[in-house]
């Protein structure tokens, strides 16, 4: 039930592009994206809700594939800021208010 | 505007022992969920209070129980203690949304958590 995210970790150099995914199992009416640095509390990223509606970031673009139950983060030209660890929070249907059931979390180190 | 609050930052319990976590929401939001969320590891949904009751929950068993007061802060109580309870136990504050379709489309505030360790 726990969605599946990949890579698990990622190491960049700043500049770099990265893509982090995230698959579910089970039908969903939308996907949350959260960073969490080391020591802090997750922050929101991104929030894509089925039908194609995106609230979220600036700098960050995602996807969502409702068919597949799929869903990408593009993260560009990235920033030493954007290191810590990303998990993607998924809600389905069925009466579920806030529930995020979140992914493994995907590590993204960005370096000099 | 104050965000998110939690209360304490961290506690060291033993066995056996029952533990309350506090948190303050966000100003202006009503609901309230907690999630625990092990050493690396994703945060894993526990329950959702809206108007004072437990609205959802997650695969948790009856050691773990909360509640919601009128000014929407809300407590974690956790009973008889196991060494796996340890963890970071967060609070998330967001607007509630009542009718049919409980579909979420709200963003949820985290508080830096409670680290509670279980010897």
């Amino acid at each position: 039930q726990q969605p599946v995210q990949s890579p698990q970790a990622v190491i960049l150099r700043e500049g770099e592009d990265a893509v982090i995914n995230c698959s579910s199992s089970k039908a969903l009416y939308s996907v949350h994206w959260y960073r969490q640095k080391h020591g802090e509390a997750p922050v929101f990223l991104m929030i894509l809700l089925k039908g194609g509606e995106q609230k979220g970031h600036e700098k960050i673009s995602a996807s969502f594939n409702e068919k597949k139950q799929q869903s990408s983060l593009y993260l560009t030209a990235s920033q030493l800021s954007y290191s810590g660890t990303y998990f993607c929070g998924t809600a389905g249907l069925a009466g579920a208010t806030n529930k995020l059931i979140f992914g493994t979390g995907t590590l993204l180190a960005v370096q000099p | 505007d104050a965000g998110v609050t939690q209360s304490p930052t961290h506690l060291i319990k033993t066995r056996g022992q029952q533990v309350t976590l506090r948190c303050s929401p966000k100003s202006g939001h009503d609901t309230v969920s907690w999630y625990q969320q092990a050493l690396g590891q994703g945060p894993q949904f526990i329950f959702q209070y809206y108007e004072e009751e437990e609205r959802q929950r997650g695969n948790f068993p009856d050691r773990f129980s909360g509640h919601q007061f009128p000014n929407y802060s809300s407590e974690l109580n956790v009973n008889a203690l196991l060494l796996g309870d340890s963890a970071l136990y967060l609070c998330a504050s967001s607007l509630g949304r009542t009718g049919r379709l409980l579909a979420n489309t709200g963003e949820l505030f985290f508080g830096e958590g409670s680290r509670l360790t279980v010897l």
